[in-house]
Parts: C-alpha cells; sequence; structure tokens
C-alpha cells in the first residue's frame, strides 16, 4: 500500500520563508509531485522530483531524498496569494500514471 | 487552450436519483482521471483512462458508480442511485506522457 504525511496546517508571515514535509511509504516509488490547490478552486500542479535533489522554479523549490522516502517544498519571499493548501503525491512503480495524494497542508500566510 | 472542462459545476439532487457528470480532457492529452475530493478522505482516485482505454478502477467505491470514455474528447461519471454520501466534489483531470495533471474546475454534487 501507499500512504503519505503532511503536517495539517502551517502559519508563515508575508516575505517569511516556509517548508512543508512529506513523508511517503510505497511499495514502489516513481516520483514525487506538489499540487496547490487555492479554496474552491482545482488543483494544479507546481514541481515533479523524480531523482534525489533540489528543483527551482521561481520562487518555488522542490526537495527529494528517496533513501529517507522525505520531500520537501519549499516557499520563498511568501505572498497572500500563496494561501493555499499543498499537496504530495506520489507515483508508484506498475502503476506510473496513477497519482496518490497526501492529506494536504494548509497555509496561511498573514499580513 | 481551454483547459480540462467540467459540467455542471455544481449539482444538487435527491436521494435515489441518477447523476451524469461530464468531462472534456484537453486536447491530445492520453490519460484522463476521475477524482472524488472530501474533507474526510480528500483526494481519493476513482477511475483512470489511457487513450479511452479504462486502465484501473479500483477506486471506484461501489457499483452504483460507472464510468465511460467513449472518444478522445469526453468521459462521463455516472452515479445511480446516488446517496448523500456521494456528496463530493469531483475532479476530472488529464495528462499527456509523464508530465502533470491538469485538473478541471470541478462538480459540487450534493445529495439530499
Amino acid at each position: 500500500g501507499q500512504s503519505l504525511e503532511q503536517p495539517s496546517e502551517v502559519t508563515a508571515v508575508e516575505g517569511a520563508i516556509v517548508q512543508i514535509n512529506c513523508t511517503y511509504q510505497t511499495s514502489g516509488f516513481y516520483g514525487l509531485s506538489w499540487y496547490q490547490q487555492h479554496d474552491g478552486g482545482a488543483p494544479t500542479f507546481l514541481s515533479y522530483n523524480a531523482l534525489d535533489g533540489l528543483e527551482e522554479t521561481g520562487r518555488f523549490s522542490s526537495f527529494l531524498s528517496r533513501s529517507d522516502s522525505y520531500g520537501y517544498l519549499l516557499l520563498q519571499e511568501l505572498q497572500m496569494k500563496d494561501s493555499a493548501s499543498y499537496f504530495c503525491a506520489v507515483r508508484s512503480v506498475g502503476a506510473t500514471n496513477k497519482l496518490i495524494f497526501g492529506t494536504g497542508t494548509l497555509l496561511a500566510v498573514q499580513p | 487552450d481551454a483547459g480540462v472542462i467540467q459540467s455542471p459545476r455544481h449539482e444538487v439532487t435527491e436521494m435515489g436519483q441518477e447523476v451524469t457528470l461530464r468531462c472534456k480532457p484537453i486536447s491530445g492529452h492520453d490519460y484522463l482521471f476521475w477524482y472524488r475530493q472530501t474533507m474526510m478522505r480528500g483526494l481519493e482516485l476513482l477511475i483512470y483512462f489511457n487513450n479511452n482505454v479504462p486502465i484501473d478502477d479500483s477506486g471506484m467505491p461501489e457499483d452504483r458508480f460507472s464510468a465511460k470514455m467513449p472518444n478522445a474528447s469526453f468521459s462521463t461519471l455516472k452515479i445511480q442511485p446516488s446517496e448523500p454520501r456521494d456528496s463530493a466534489v469531483y475532479f476530472c483531470a488529464s495528462k499527456q506522457g509523464h508530465r502533470g495533471y491538469t485538473f478541471g474546475s470541478g462538480t459540487r454534487l450534493t445529495v439530499v
């Protein structure tokens, strides 16, 4: 089976840096993805890590350590519009097009 | 690119009625997914198709749920008969190859 763990809520202030962690357990592993979902909206793709290391896309970065079954999403220069839920998701070997989502982390950015 | 289009955006129906949710994926995308989102269970994969063929329907909760994809540009998710516990937001998503998923705006279903 597969399971993913994320903190349920994180609070930070505008301009700060926040890290959202994700630990996973899968029978196989093909990659870790991150999605953002604003209240009432659809999830939108942020990043994907198939190999260990850091991937940077503007203010957002994502990190993966396959040996630790761990990844994180790093958001820099936080803005109010970053207030949303963030989901990590795994693709498993043998079902490479099947994404299983974590329970999500609600990020509240305060002025 | 109009994105993934779902209809209706909102649906309120009475218990026991048939409900049909519709999805138009992005042109050229060869995978289509149906997800359900609730507070209690989060985002659950119900079924996915590759080139219009159902590949994995292990997430479909029970026989009351069925999904079809008659062609590359259209899919339906049907619930018959509907029950209050089916109330949720249903998302359709599509993708091409190994790229990230693109989700539709969802259908908020309320069964009373």
